[in-house]
């Protein structure tokens, strides 16, 4: 089956600095890979699509130069989070979408927990 | 309005006892709504996919049931464990269209 990995799964950070999270399909082509943030038992937000190619889609409220976005290739998305402060600390989770059976599908990976000092 | 809500928000039941969790959608054109798993500090993981012509899919101790008809689905888990303690999300995704729509989830905690 479809398997989306993601690294770091933890990373802790002074305030100010960049952090970069990576995304991959590994046994599948993903040209659209989504990326959510969770908050201690609250559920998944979704911040924007990542498009293979192109821009990445930001929900409203989410500062798209604050999280860069790259998707430069089918298998790959990286997710920035730049001059990183403490309320940034959170849990961020990414998931590829893939096809099986011609129905849209959603493969989420482990997630990775932001803690900025 | 194209939304997914499920029910209950929270559920606690003891070890070994049956229970079921609903999610109703509105969602249109509809393609197919899978039910997932997500531990405390992990990412979900697939239980179950459901496409417009299935009513039942089992995965071991889970059933999914479907009524497209009357946009309901039902996840029941059998025989729980401690293990099962999680949160269940069910997703439902819209027909050629790269749009996926969650439910807030129901917080499963079986206690011994």
């Amino acid at each position: 089956g479809a398997v989306v990995s993601q690294h770091p799964s933890w990373v802790i950070c002074k305030s100010g600095t960049s952090v970069k999270i990576e995304c991959r399909s590994l046994d599948f082509q993903a040209t659209t890979m989504f990326w959510y943030r969770q908050f201690p038992k609250q559920s998944l937000m979704l911040m924007a699509t990542s498009n293979e190619g192109s821009k990445a889609t930001y929900e409203q409220g989410v500062e798209k130069d604050k999280f860069l976005i790259n998707h430069a290739s089918l298998t790959l998305s990286t997710l920035t989070v730049t001059s990183a402060h403490p309320e940034d600390s959170s849990f961020y989770i990414c998931s590829a979408r893939s096809q099986g059976s011609g129905a849209n599908v959603l493969t989420f990976g482990a997630g990775s927990r932001l803690t900025v000092l | 309005k194209n939304q997914v809500e499920q029910s209950p928000q929270s559920l606690i039941i003891l070890e070994g006892k049956n229970c079921t969790l609903q999610c109703n959608y509105t969602v249109s054109p509809f393609s197919n709504l899978r039910w997932y798993k997500q531990d405390t500090g992990r990412g979900p993981v697939s239980l179950t996919i459901m496409t417009f012509s299935e009513n039942t899919k089992s995965n071991g101790r889970y059933t999914a049931t479907l009524d497209a008809d009357t946009k309901q689905s039902s996840l029941h888990i059998t025989a729980s464990q401690l293990s099962d303690s999680a949160s269940y999300i069910c997703v439902v995704s819209l027909y050629n269209f790269n749009k996926f729509y969650f439910g807030s989830g129901t917080k499963l905690n079986v206690k011994p």
